[in-house]
Formats: structure tokens, sequence, C-alpha cells
């Protein structure tokens, strides 16, 4: 069972551009949500998170959405750079479990 | 400060065989989680271990256990291996000391890639 989705399996931006990835849930139970970068032969790396409270995190480049009644949240990337280029997965979790996207690769040329 | 680090980094194994693969975790990190990840599924959450004891748990038969040291250095067995059981395992370390698991961020290790034949 899917629980987490993202929807597009690649996006391409241009450099300077916003990047915006996308994912879909349907377990109301999730109360955090996660983003994390992948580089190939490298373990995740966690980018920025966001609990049910809120509907927006903001880090720097990197800003998370979350809105609650559609089940949806989305990474914004503003403004995109090359070293951006990567896997993204989106993850939810509660105190019991947490799932993950399939990951959208990121494209961005200079 | 080292990173997470994972042993051994790659094994092949057969079908029927068990392995146990290890983590050690950045020091002063108390909660060690694994995930496996594959082609088809993606990424998925094992189980959380915090202070000795498994926390969390995510989807997984029996054949997938894991145990946490004093020292917290995490070990996961698999056992009765099956050729689905190929994967990146990877392990992830956090501070954090909440009921939930997830507000402290994770450091991964590189991963274990396990081959079964």
């Amino acid at each position: 069972d899917q629980q987490v989705k993202q929807n597009s399996p690649s996006l391409s931006v241009q450099e300077g551009r916003i990047s915006i990835l996308n994912c879909d849930y349907t377990n109301s139970m999730f109360d955090y949500f996660l983003w994390y970068k992948k580089y190939p032969a490298e373990g995740p790396t966690f980018l920025i998170s966001i609990s049910s409270i809120k509907d927006k995190n903001e880090d720097g480049r990197f800003t998370v959405f979350l809105n609650k009644s559609a089940k949806h949240l989305s990474l914004h990337i503003v403004p995109s750079q090359p070293g951006d280029s990567a896997v993204y997965f989106c993850a939810a979790a509660n105190n019991n479990d947490m799932r993950f996207g399939a990951g959208t690769r990121l494209t961005v040329k200079p | 400060k080292a990173g997470v680090t994972q042993t051994p980094r790659y094994l092949i194994k057969t079908r029927g065989q068990q392995v146990t693969l290890s983590c050690s975790p950045i020091s002063g990190h108390r909660s060690v989680s694994w995930y496996q990840q594959t082609p088809g599924q993606g990424l998925q959450f094992l189980f959380e271990y915090f202070s000795e004891t498994q926390r969390n748990k995510g989807n997984f038969p029996g054949r997938f256990s894991g145990r946490q040291f004093s020292n917290s250095r995490s070990e996961m067995n698999v056992s009765t291996l099956e050729l689905g059981d190929s994967a990146l395992y990877l392990c992830a370390s956090a501070t954090t000391n909440s009921q939930t698991s997830w507000d402290n961020e994770q450091f991964f290790g590189p991963g274990t890639r396990l081959t079964v034949l």
C-alpha cells in the first residue's frame, strides 16, 4: 500500500528558477513530514521537516509547505542550483512508523 | 566527529542463509533506525532502537530483527534470506530523546549492499 506518493519521477529546471517537488499521503495519522536528498552511492541526507501543527517551514533556499486538508506537501527550492541535482524523497511519519515516497529525480540545468 | 559507519559495505549470501549487519552511530546519538532500499519498493523503514529498546517498527516480517547495545551500536539480522531481500540496507542515527523519533535530524550511513543469490 502506497501511503506516500511522489507522482513525478523526474523534474528538470533551469538554474536560478524555482524547483517544486510534490508529495501526497493518504494516512491522516501521519503527524511529521520530512524531505531527504540522495546522491548516487550515498545515504540520504536530511533536508527539512515539518510537523502537522505547522503549514510552512523555511530553511534557507528550502521551504516545505503542508496542506493537511489536501494531504499534500511540497518542497520549494529557490533559487535552484546545479548542486541540487539529486533524488528527493518525502517521508511521512507518526510515532510508530515512517513511510517514504518513491522519490523524484531533480535535474538543475546550468 | 565521525559519521555513521556500517559494516560490511557489501555482502553476498544465498537463499536460506542468515545475515547480520552492523551500524555504529555518531558518538552521543542514542537512536538508531534501519531502512531497506530497493528499486521496486523504494526506501522503507524497518525499525528504530533507542536505549537498547525497539521503539518503532515498520511493516516487515519477523525474519527481520535487530538489537542495540549499551554503546548504542546496533545490529540487524535477517534470517532465512529470500531473493527479494537483496537491497541496500541503511542505518541512521539521531540525538532524539523524545518519544517522537523524527523530530531530530537523522544522519545516514553509507549502507550495506546485500545480494542474495
